[in-house]
């Protein structure tokens, strides 16, 4: 089954420590997303990569860092979370081609106390 | 700054009536947009699609029109059913790059 899975679906972490989200396609995509939604915001996009070892900034990018190793994983790491990255995160993978859409993993829900 | 607007954070409707979701874009150098569904406690999934060479896309219940000259596009649900009931996010893209923008969603309600 072609899926986009992430890792945890719901954490709870204190300001500071540093956590990791994984991320992790099946579907042999180059382009792979990390998006973030809040209420009132919509999702937004801190970073994206066009393939393997390239990455790039989305519009929400402070506070974050990203990796893209190998082709189906795109882990999100926040080095030092703080209160206001409590949020919805999702991780999606697309391909090249023109006119296509992005597939979305499940979420992963993050509050930071 | 937004560059694509769901002004209706909500929507309610009579099952089996029709259900208008409304989206505007500021940037005109989108060429393609979407609607994606999304379901509590799951991720997006794709719903329909249109490219900036068309103005209608139908695909069964749903159908989406784009009017570039407003820079304006609507889904149309008809008929609308219970299961209907999520939040639609309005998204849009150039076919330069890998970036989505995407609205702030609207959600719908399908009353039985």
């Amino acid at each position: 089954e072609a899926q986009v899975t992430q890792n945890p679906r719901y954490l709870i972490t204190v300001t500071g420590k540093k956590l990791t989200v994984t991320c992790s396609q099946n579907m042999n995509h180059e382009y792979m997303s990390w998006y973030r939604q809040d209420p009132g915001l919509g999702l937004r996009q801190i970073y994206y990569s066009m393939n393997v070892e390239v990455t790039d900034k989305g519009d929400v990018p402070e506070g974050y860092k990203v990796s893209r190793k190998e082709k189906r994983n795109f882990p999100l790491i926040l080095e030092s979370p703080s209160p206001n990255q409590t949020s919805l995160y999702f991780c999606a993978s697309s391909t090249p081609e023109l006119n296509t859409e992005a597939f979305f993993g499940q979420g992963t829900r993050l509050t930071v106390v | 700054d937004q560059q694509v607007k769901q002004n209706s954070p909500s929507l309610s409707v009579q099952e089996g009536r029709i259900s208008i979701l409304n989206c505007d874009y500021t940037n005109s150098m989108f060429d393609y947009f979407l609607w994606y569904k999304k379901y509590p406690a799951e991720g997006p999934t794709f719903l329909i699609s249109i490219s900036s060479i068309k103005d209608k896309n139908e695909d069964g219940r749903f159908t989406v029109f784009l009017n570039k000259s407003a820079k304006h596009l609507s889904l149309h649900i008809v008929p609308s059913q219970p299961g209907d009931s999520a939040v639609y996010f309005c998204a849009a893209s150039r076919n330069t790059g890998n970036q989505f923008y995407f609205g702030t969603g609207t959600s719908l309600t399908v009353i039985p």
